[in-house]
């Protein structure tokens, strides 16, 4: 079955380290997303890609980096400098650049901060 | 500028009653809308999508959603309400310019009391 695979389910980091989230997904679409989220905030876009090579930063990039080196693949690296990671985090896809047809999530990383 | 408002942050409803989620827009343009739901420590699901067909729009688990552009409402309802349904629902608004990916309302706890 087609879909989106988020790896690991749940994430534990340390003070000053960076740790990479991945996605992955087999649906052939060229369009990827990644969105942090809080209690009671909703969704906020943190990257997305709407094509190989190329990404844009979303509302929140600061202290967050990712690569689309693959049209399959679309980690997501938690620097250091990213003051509160804690949050889950959800990666999504969709076929249409504009999202018009909306998305498929992955089920998301819980990153916790110890 | 695109932007979504979620009346309500949480609504309860007892078993077979009737549910209404409210969900205002804002848009420059004729906008894609759609509804999600998400259970707990999950991805999200898409119940129903708006995107300029039909105004009444019909979604999955019997939830459906009516498009009114001269109130610029995108209100979710259900006639009858079961257990299963208590999730939170995102209603979420397209940037159709291709620059960006979806907005996202901040979401509406739903309780569903047996």
């Amino acid at each position: 079955d087609g879909g989106i695979t988020q790896s690991p389910k749940y994430l534990f980091r340390k003070e000053g380290q960076n740790v990479t989230l991945s996605c992955e997904q087999n649906l052939n679409h060229d369009a990827m997303y990644w969105y942090r989220q809080d209690p009671g905030q909703g969704l906020r876009l943190i990257y997305y890609s709407q094509i190989v090579n190329d990404f844009q930063k979303g509302d929140i990039a600061e202290g967050y980096s990712v690569s689309r080196e693959k049209k399959e693949s679309f980690p997501l690296t938690v620097t250091s400098a990213q003051k509160n990671p804690t949050a889950f985090y959800l990666c999504a896809s969709s076929d249409d650049a504009t999202g018009n047809y909306g998305y498929t999530f992955g089920s998301g990383t819980r990153l916790t901060v110890v | 500028a695109q932007s979504v408002t979620q009346l309500d942050s949480h609504v309860s409803v007892s078993e077979g009653t009737p549910v209404l989620l409210r969900c205002n827009y804002s848009s420059s343009y004729s906008p894609s809308l759609f509804w999600y739901v998400q259970h707990p420590n999950k991805g999200l699901q898409l119940l129903l999508k708006y995107t300029s067909a039909a105004t009444l729009v019909k979604g999955i688990n019997g939830f459906e959603a009516e498009f009114k552009k001269s109130e610029t409402s995108f209100h979710l309802t259900k006639p009858s309400a079961h257990m299963s349904d208590a999730a939170e629902y995102f209603c979420v608004v397209s940037d159709l310019t291709g620059r960006r990916a979806l907005t996202f309302g901040s979401g509406t706890r739903l309780q569903v009391q047996p």
